[in-house]
């Protein structure tokens, strides 16, 4: 069976600085991870995903997420944060190689950027 | 990138009708497609799995013959909420995996927001 915890479900952060959102894992085989953003009413866009190449994964709007298999973990990152990140982000997790698995989401973390 | 629609984006029913959700994947063909519930403040969970040409796999507490599912093309996945109620208010997300699409990335598509009166 598949888990994701998110850790904190909600993170504030001044605008410029770092963000750190955790995220841990738990997969009998080799997983599949993912980041997703989704702002207000509204549906879910991939931020980054690790699918066994690199394990540093960059992904858009300047965030990047580590694969770290000791740690079973898959932190999502960004330098600078600016206040249109504001919003809710989920880490999910899938089985491979079975194709078409449903996604297992974490339960959010909300994000807040203040000026 | 790869698009999912979903239409209506909005809707407002009468306790006892039924509602249909239309999810597509506007430049893609996509085997399977995924519907998810999503209540206020929380996570999303997985209802169903619809692949193409065959019945659906629902999760375990989701009731089949109320939340029907279609997949009738490689483009297009319908849930059907049958004689809704004011507790299926909610969310209602799809999102389609591209079929032959590397990482078994899933594209999702922007939401139904159903209220139930």
């Amino acid at each position: 069976a598949q888990s994701v915890t998110q850790l904190g479900s909600h993170v504030s952060v001044s605008e410029g600085a770092l963000v750190l959102l955790r995220c841990n894992y738990s997969s009998s085989v080799p997983p599949y991870l993912f980041w997703y953003v989704q702002y207000p009413n509204q549906g879910l866009q991939l931020l980054l995903k690790y699918t066994s190449a690199a394990t540093l994964v960059k992904g858009i709007n300047g965030f990047e997420a580590e694969f770290k298999k000791s740690e079973t973990s898959f932190h999502l990152t960004k330098p600078s944060a600016h206040m249109s990140d504001a919003a809710e982000y989920f880490c999910a997790v899938s089985a491979r190689p079975q194709a078409g698995t449903a996604l297992i989401f974490g339960k959010g973390t909300t994000l807040s950027v203040s000026s | 990138g790869a698009v999912v629609s979903q239409h209506p984006s909005r809707v407002i029913c009468k306790s006892g009708t039924s509602v249909k959700i239309e999810c597509r994947s506007l430049d893609f063909q996509a085997t399977t497609m995924f519907w998810y519930r999503q209540f206020p403040k929380q996570s999303l969970m997985l209802m169903a799995t619809s692949n193409e040409g065959s019945k659906a796999t629902y999760e375990q507490g989701v009731e089949k013959d109320k939340f029907l599912i279609n997949h009738a093309s490689l483009t297009l996945s319908t849930l059907t909420v049958t004689s809704a109620h004011p507790e299926d208010s909610s969310f209602y997300i799809c999102s389609a995996r591209e079929s032959g699409g590397a990482g078994d990335t899933q594209y999702f598509g922007p939401g139904t927001r159903l209220t139930v009166l």
